[in-house]
């Protein structure tokens, strides 16, 4: 399968806490995005990466929130003293080129629930 | 603020055609239409997406009004499979060029 890996699938971590979710994007895809969906709602944009660098992060990030894409491959979305709030399924999704009508290929989620 | 209003919810028969519609009326004259849907425990699935005329694809077809204020996705034959969220999506202009999604429309297909 060629498709986007997320990894873990779950995670169940107590407040205060630090959580790392990776993504592997699908081979030589530029674009990578890091989504946030809770339940009975549409995925909230967070941040997007074309190549290594981060080009744009949604205005209401914490900063609590960082991500990375070293080598402009895999992705790492890191939670710092997690809350009650940060319990929501993580998607990523990459696309190819540089176009912003791209269609998007997501993972499956990671989903974080805070104890 | 790039919004849709889609209802919350859908219901067909299988085997019979699904039309799925989308309000867009603060569309910019060069923002694309993007349709997605979301199955049960996975991620989005890209569905189809265009610009001013109709669009086909393997997965559906997609009526874009002149106006270009509504849209309307079309499954030709709904099956059990089917059944997922269908999401109608713009791109934010407002900041950066990101997709905003609503809650989309639940289609529930019956057999």
């Amino acid at each position: 399968d060629t498709g986007v890996s997320q990894d873990p699938r779950h995670k169940i971590t107590k407040r205060g806490q630090n959580v790392t979710f990776r993504c592997d994007p699908i081979s030589e895809h530029n674009r990578l995005y890091w989504y946030r969906q809770t339940l009975g709602q549409g995925p909230e944009f967070l941040t997007y990466f074309q190549n290594e660098a981060q080009l744009e992060k949604s205005r209401l990030l914490s900063d609590r929130f960082s991500a990375e894409r070293p080598k402009g491959s895999f992705s790492t979305l890191e939670i710092q003293r997690t809350e009650q709030g940060d319990s929501a399924m993580y998607l990523c999704a990459s696309s190819p080129g540089t176009g912003y009508n791209q269609p998007q290929h997501f993972g499956d989620g990671t989903r974080l629930s805070i104890l | 603020d790039a919004k849709t209003t889609q209802p919350n919810s859908m219901e067909s028969n299988e085997e019979e055609p699904v039309h799925l519609p989308c309000n867009h009326s603060t569309i910019s004259g060069t923002d694309y239409i993007h349709w997605y849907r979301q199955l049960p425990s996975q991620g989005p699935e890209y569905v189809i997406h265009g610009l001013t005329s109709n669009v086909n694809n393997r997965m559906a077809s997609l009526a874009i009004a002149e106006d270009r204020k509504s849209s309307t996705l079309i499954l030709h034959r709904a099956t059990l499979r089917d059944a997922a969220v269908y999401y109608c999506i713009l791109r934010d202009r407002s900041y950066g060029q990101n997709f905003v999604f609503g809650p989309g429309t639940r289609l529930s297909v019956l057999p």
